[in-house]
């Protein structure tokens, strides 16, 4: 069975201070691993993925997440927060395997910027 | 590329009615949609599976008589909520997979309101 962990539920930073989200799985297999970001009342938004390949992901409006199977960690990251970041996260694991691809989602982690 | 939307994005309803939701990939074909159900300020709860052309695989707990779920065709999947109560009131989330098993592309939701 997979599951995921977001340690904290709110999340706030200054403007141009350093984005550090934490994400932790749990996975009977190697995962494949997703973070969402979600703004109101809208559907998710994929900003970056790993499938197995480089362990340091790059993905879009420049965050950044590095798979650590030591630490069962995905934490995402992003050096300088702007306001446009503020939104809520999603970490998700989805297990390797052909067929469905069921995902398993985090809590969630609101991010509030401040100005 | 890779467009999920959906249909309504928001309905207000009597409670004993029923509603149907449609969620479509624009410009890809997907075996698989996913129909997911977000309550305020939480995460995201998989409802069904849906594979093009079989019955949808519900996951515990979910009513498969209150939420129908068709999916007709390799673009198009259908939620049919069914003598809507008031708890009903949710926000109706669904993805499609597209050519990689493991990516699901979302739709921007659809908010039902039982009154």
């Amino acid at each position: 069975a997979q599951s995921v962990t977001q340690l904290g539920s709110h999340v706030s930073v200054s403007e141009g201070a350093l984005v550090l989200l934490r994400c932790n799985y749990s996975s009977s297999v190697p995962p494949y691993l997703f973070w969402y970001v979600q703004y109101p009342n809208q559907g998710l938004q994929l900003l970056l993925k790993y499938t197995s390949a480089a362990t340091l992901v790059k993905g879009i409006n420049g965050f950044e997440a590095e798979f650590k199977k030591s630490e069962t960690s995905f934490h995402l990251t992003k050096p300088s927060a702007h306001m446009s970041d503020a939104a809520e996260y999603f970490c998700a694991v989805s297990e390797k395997d052909f067929g469905n691809e069921k995902l398993t989602f985090g809590t969630g982690t609101r991010l509030t910027i401040i100005p | 590329g890779a467009v999920v939307s959906q249909h309504p994005s928001w309905v207000i309803c009597k409670s004993g009615t029923s509603v149907k939701i449609e969620c479509r990939s624009l410009d890809f074909q997907a075996t698989t949609m996913f129909w997911y159900r977000q309550f305020p300020k939480q995460s995201l709860m998989l409802m069904a599976t849906s594979n093009e052309g079989s019955k949808a695989t519900y996951e515990q707990g979910v009513e498969k008589d209150k939420f129908l779920i068709n999916h007709a065709s390799l673009t198009l999947s259908t939620l049919t909520v069914t003598s809507a109560h008031p708890e009903d009131s949710s926000f109706y989330i669904c993805s499609a997979n597209g050519d990689r098993a493991y990516e699901q592309y979302f739709g921007p939701g659809t908010r039902l309101t039982v009154t």
